[in-house]
């Protein structure tokens, strides 16, 4: 199993620009997430998904939108984005409430 | 407060030393904790998780205490592969939270010859 796994590694982005960055599990897991780390801090949650079709919001969602159309993808969509929007991000995936989570190795964005 | 404070660090120490880190935690509903692991440039990975009881793991021993909202995390025997930073996370509780992960900032340990 590869696990969860997330494109691009690296992105530099202009202001203003959008993407998507992409995370993909093949665990099966249900529960996915997308959390940003800036630096010296702990990881934020941005958004999260409990299953395809079902996505809420974390505690940093402005600037960001996400889909889950299948178990296994779950994309993250920066729209215009912006300075403060450069960070780490990780995509992670767990089995069931509470449990542990694993993560993929994360997208280091900058935007200028 | 922030939901989940930890030690500010970073700590320093030589291999064989044993170093205890400290967390607490806002939110008394809080259902199960986690210490991870995060290495330079790396993704955040279990340690362990923390149960009321207390648990070892190796030269691991976390700890929990419900009533101060604190959980600890004890290495002995530092080895140089221990140089990492320690995420102390926390389980919400309720509604939609169930699943979601609140993370202290971390602890940066370097262990030195």
């Amino acid at each position: 199993n590869a696990g969860v796994t997330q494109t691009p590694k690296f992105r530099i982005l202009k202001i203003g620009q959008s993407m998507t960055l992409q995370c993909a599990q093949d665990m099966n897991h249900n529960y996915m997430y997308w959390y940003r780390q800036d630096p010296g801090m702990g990881l934020k949650l941005i958004y999260y998904s409990v299953g395809a079709g079902i996505t809420d919001k974390g505690e940093v969602p402005n600037g960001y939108n996400v889909s889950r159309s299948t178990t296994e993808y779950f994309p993250l969509r920066l729209e215009l984005a912006a300075p403060s929007q450069t960070s780490v991000y990780f995509c992670a995936s767990s089995s069931r409430t509470s449990g542990e989570q694993f993560f993929g190795p994360g997208t280091r964005l900058t935007v200028l | 407060r922030k939901e989940v404070e930890q030690d500010p660090g970073p700590f320093n120490v030589p291999e064989g030393a044993t170093v205890a880190f400290n967390c607490t935690y806002s939110n008394s509903a809080s259902q199960s904790f986690f210490w991870y692991r995060q290495d330079c440039r790396k993704e955040p990975k279990l340690l362990m998780s923390v149960y009321s009881s207390g648990n070892e793991d190796g030269r691991f021993t976390a700890q929990l205490n419900r009533a101060s909202q604190y959980i600890s995390l004890l290495i002995r025997d530092s080895k140089l592969s221990d140089s990492a930073t320690y995420l102390c996370v926390v389980s919400s509780a309720g509604g939609t939270s169930y699943g979601k992960l609140t993370f202290g900032q971390g602890t940066i340990l370097t262990v030195h010859p």
